[in-house]
């Protein structure tokens, strides 16, 4: 069982440069939340799809982009990185916005 | 937004010995949730608490959420070098569109053996 699976789970960027994190669960979930953890802030929230067809903002949206393409599948887009975008990023889904989230192993994000 | 304070921060233990930490809130949550993430990995959940008061246990680990609503806390028994890492609590509040988790900050466990 893959649970939460996020591609890539390294990357480097220029600035400027755009690029689009993948997240997957194959749990049946209906939520499904981007966050970014930097050392001292804990976890923040990006985006959020509180169910297919349906995303909202979160804490610290500007700057990203999000596409609930099916019900498996939230994709967070980065159109312009900065380096103020270098952050480690958790995808997570719950079966639905009342339950508890799981959380992808996370996507390591330098912008230089 | 909403806030919630964890502490301690980090904490430096003896195996064996016991540990203890907390989240308070200035907000009521209807949900507490506990997160243990290891160094690399994402947050795994350990325990989640629904109910005012609940005490729920899960092997080593007690959590309750407390009578206010506003607090929590994590046991962590007899210690072992592998509960190493980042605890992290969660909450979430009821009503309306504020369904959403808040997190604290984390307290970053160090086990001697």
């Amino acid at each position: 069982n893959a649970g939460v699976t996020q591609t890539p789970k390294f990357q480097v960027l220029k600035t400027g440069q755009s690029m689009t994190l993948q997240c997957a669960q194959d749990m049946n979930h209906n939520s499904m939340y981007w966050y970014r953890q930097d050392p001292g802030m804990g976890l923040r929230l990006i985006y959020y799809s509180a169910s297919e067809g349906t995303t909202d903002k979160g804490e610290v949206p500007n700057g990203y982009n999000v596409s609930r393409l099916n019900k498996r599948e939230f994709s967070l887009r980065l159109e312009s990185a900065a380096p103020s975008q270098t952050s480690v990023y958790f995808c997570a889904s719950s079966v639905n916005r009342n339950t508890e989230a799981f959380f992808g192993q996370g996507t390591r994000l330098t912008v230089v | 937004g909403q806030q919630l304070n964890q502490s301690p921060q980090s904490m430096f233990i003896q195996e064996g010995e016991d540990v203890s930490m907390n989240c308070t809130s200035s907000s009521i949550f209807n949900t507490w949730l506990w997160y243990k993430q290891d160094p690399g990995e994402g947050p795994v959940l350990l325990i989640a608490l629904y109910k005012a008061g609940e005490l729920t246990s899960n092997g080593r680990l007690t959590a309750q959420f407390g009578i206010t609503r506003k607090d929590s806390f994590l046991n962590i028994s007899a210690s072992i070098p592998s509960d190493v890492g980042i605890y992290f609590c969660a909450g979430r509040t009821s009503g309306g569109s504020n369904y959403k988790l808040t997190f604290g900050k984390g307290t970053l466990l160090t086990v001697n053996p």
